[in-house]
This record gives C-alpha cells, sequence and structure tokens, in this order.
C-alpha cells in the first residue's frame, strides 16, 4: 500500500514570494490533514479536510494561507505571502475512521 | 487552556532498561490517546492508540496506560535498543472528532 506522498521536500524562497505544496493521501482516507511542525515542536493542526469539505481551519492564518482538496482526493496548501515565521515544515496525514494517522515524509520550508 | 505537557524534552538511558515517558493534559477529555514515534527529517509513525476506557496496551516490547483521573498516560519501551532512539509524540482527540492535538514530544536517546 502506497503512503501518503507529498511535493516538495524542501523549498526556499524570500519572505513575501508565494509557495504551494502538494499531498496526495492513502488510496480511500476521507479525511486530510495539513500540520505545521516549527522546530523543536510537535505538530500542529491547520486545516482538517473531510472528503472535499472543510471540517476545521480554525487554526490557519486566512489572510496568508489557503488549502484545498478539490476531488476529494489529493490536497494543495499555499502560502501568499509568507513570512519568516512560516519557516517549517509542513506535514500532511490522512486516517480512515480508525483514527490514527499516517503521514507524509513533509515539506521543509525556509523563508529568508 | 487545553494542554499537553510531555515530561521532558530529553531523556537518556542505558540500553537494555526501560524507557519511561510522561504525557500529563489538562482542560480535555479525550476519547483516546495516541503515540507517535518521529525521526530526524521524517514524518511521525503512529504507535498505539488507547481509549478512555482502557487501562493499558501492549504492542511487543510497548506498553500503553492511559489514566483519566490523573489525566496522564505513560509509554514505556522495555529492554530498549539505540534503534528505539527517536521523538516520542504523545497526542489526543478532544472530543471524538478525529482531529488530533500533539505534544511537543520527548526526544529518547538510548546509549549503548
Amino acid at each position: 500500500e502506497a503512503g501518503v506522498a507529498q511535493s516538495p521536500r524542501y523549498k526556499i524562497i524570500e519572505k513575501r514570494q508565494s509557495v504551494a505544496f502538494w499531498c496526495n493521501p492513502i488510496s480511500g482516507h476521507a479525511t486530510l490533514y495539513w500540520y505545521q511542525q516549527i522546530l523543536g515542536q510537535g505538530p500542529k493542526l491547520l486545516i482538517q479536510f473531510q472528503n472535499n469539505g472543510v471540517v476545521d481551519d480554525s487554526q490557519l492564518p486566512k489572510d496568508r494561507f489557503s488549502a484545498e482538496r478539490l476531488k476529494g482526493v489529493d490536497s494543495t496548501l499555499k502560502i501568499q505571502p509568507a513570512k519568516l515565521e512560516d519557516s517549517a515544515v509542513y506535514l500532511c496525514a490522512s486516517s480512515s475512521l480508525a483514527g490514527e494517522l499516517f503521514f507524509g515524509e513533509g515539506s521543509r520550508l525556509t523563508v529568508l | 487552556s487545553q494542554k499537553i505537557e510531555q515530561n521532558s524534552e530529553a531523556l537518556n538511558i542505558q540500553e537494555g532498561k526501560t524507557a519511561t515517558l510522561t504525557c500529563n493534559y489538562t482542560n480535555y477529555s479525550p476519547a483516546y490517546l495516541q503515540w507517535y514515534r518521529q525521526d530526524p527529517g521524517r514524518g511521525p509513525v503512529f504507535l498505539l492508540l488507547i481509549r478512555e476506557n482502557e487501562k493499558e496496551k501492549r504492542k511487543e516490547r510497548l506498553k500503553v496506560t492511559f489514566d483519566t483521573t490523573l489525566k496522564q498516560s505513560l509509554f514505556h519501551i522495555t529492554a530498549s535498543q539505540p534503534a528505539d532512539s527517536a521523538t516520542y509524540l504523545c497526542a489526543l482527540d478532544g472530543a471524538g472528532s478525529y482531529q488530533l492535538t500533539f505534544g511537543k514530544g520527548t526526544k529518547l536517546s538510548v546509549i549503548p
């Protein structure tokens, strides 16, 4: 069974530029999450999708972050414009109804 | 406010000994609690899930306990090996919403 795929693995941008991250979850998993993990911290939930609908985006900084999951499968997370404090690893995860999350390897963003 | 605390940022232990990691929480009524392992540069990997009505769960050398009165979970690795060295994350589901909140993690180092 293929795992959660994320790309790119690494991205370096200047502040005020934009960036997009892509995620393809495990086949058949209806729920998809984007987490932000700052160095030395645990993952922090940004947004949760159930199929192509948003369940919770209360911690997503909507002035600069956006996410979509148009066909209920893969998802894109965009940051525009990026700030220095957005430097982090962006983790995508998916789950079935069993409860455990399956994470991708993450996309490491450095904002200069 | 809701808080998840993992007892220490780092724990060093001799090979062969039992490692015990602690997760305390406040202002949560979790339906279940999960433990994940995270290696440097990788996404978290699910280890164990324990439900609010379960006291203990085991998987090979791993054991998790869950005390909803003390609001605490203990995670044990018996006969620890250098390959167990990683960061271990505790995560709670606040209301059965399949939405996990993570602690900061404890970095375990098993010394040969």
